[in-house]
């Protein structure tokens, strides 16, 4: 299969932990990797490899991954976290790359 | 610091040709897959395909059939073009560099990307 699957809204309040999952065949290959997206943005790289994070991202972004299904958690979510969150990943083949429909965050 | 630096028309007519180039500033071209991105106003990303510093290339099979990506390694440049655009092409247009790593099974991300280019096709 080549779909990710993602939840298309999640909310937290401010302060707390929230997860967001991303489903698919390929993630039992290959770990997903994760973009924040805030209007009128391009996407920024948040979280890839098994639990990586690029220069500047807070470490209260974190990822895991079980089965078809990869996490990004955000721990103690802050206001300026809101955003889209989309997860990226190779298809089953490795051939083509495939994005989650996107998970819109609201902290409140 | 790598940057990726895009441009190309911003409004066309159905059945044109759309065209974007993205320049690459700041590090190497090669061991690289360079992608292009669009997404549609409201809507999510959707990949539309890659070229490597050889010119192999890879497309999303639902826009194989009008889309050709090339690749000018002596400029650091690899370019897009979408044939017979119809209004369903209107998007945000984004070039971006994707590398491959391995730790207990192999991973593969997105770590530059260009500020996208919007092209909206209208008669």
């Amino acid at each position: 299969s080549s779909e990710l699957t993602q939840d298309p809204a999640v909310s937290v309040a401010l302060g707390q932990t929230v997860r967001i999952t991303c489903q698919g065949d390929s993630l039992r290959s290959y770990y997903a990797s994760w973009y924040q997206q805030k209007p009128g943005q391009a996407p920024v790289l948040v979280i890839y490899g098994k639990n990586n994070r690029p220069s500047g991202i807070p470490d209260r972004f974190s990822g895991s991954s079980s089965g078809n299904t990869a996490s990004l958690t955000i721990t103690g979510a802050q206001a300026e976290d809101e955003a889209d969150y989309y997860c990226n990943s190779r298809d089953s083949s490795g051939n083509f790359w495939v994005f989650g429909g996107g998970t819109k965050l609201t902290v409140l | 610091q790598v940057q990726l630096q895009q441009w190309g028309a911003g409004l066309l007519k159905p059945s044109e040709t759309l065209s974007l180039t993205c320049a690459v500033y700041g590090g190497s071209f090669s061991g690289y897959y360079w992608s292009w991105i669009r997404q549609p106003p409201g809507k999510g990303l959707e990949w539309i395909g890659e070229i490597n510093h050889s010119g192999s290339t890879n497309y999303n099979p639902s826009l194989k059939s009008r889309v050709t990506i090339s690749v000018d390694t002596s400029k650091n440049q690899f370019s897009l073009k979408l044939s017979s655009v119809t209004a369903a092409d209107t998007a945000v247009y984004y070039c971006a560099r994707g590398l491959r790593g391995y730790s207990n099974q192999y991973y593969y991300y997105m770590d530059v990307w260009g500020k996208g280019t919007t092209v909206t096709v209208s008669s």
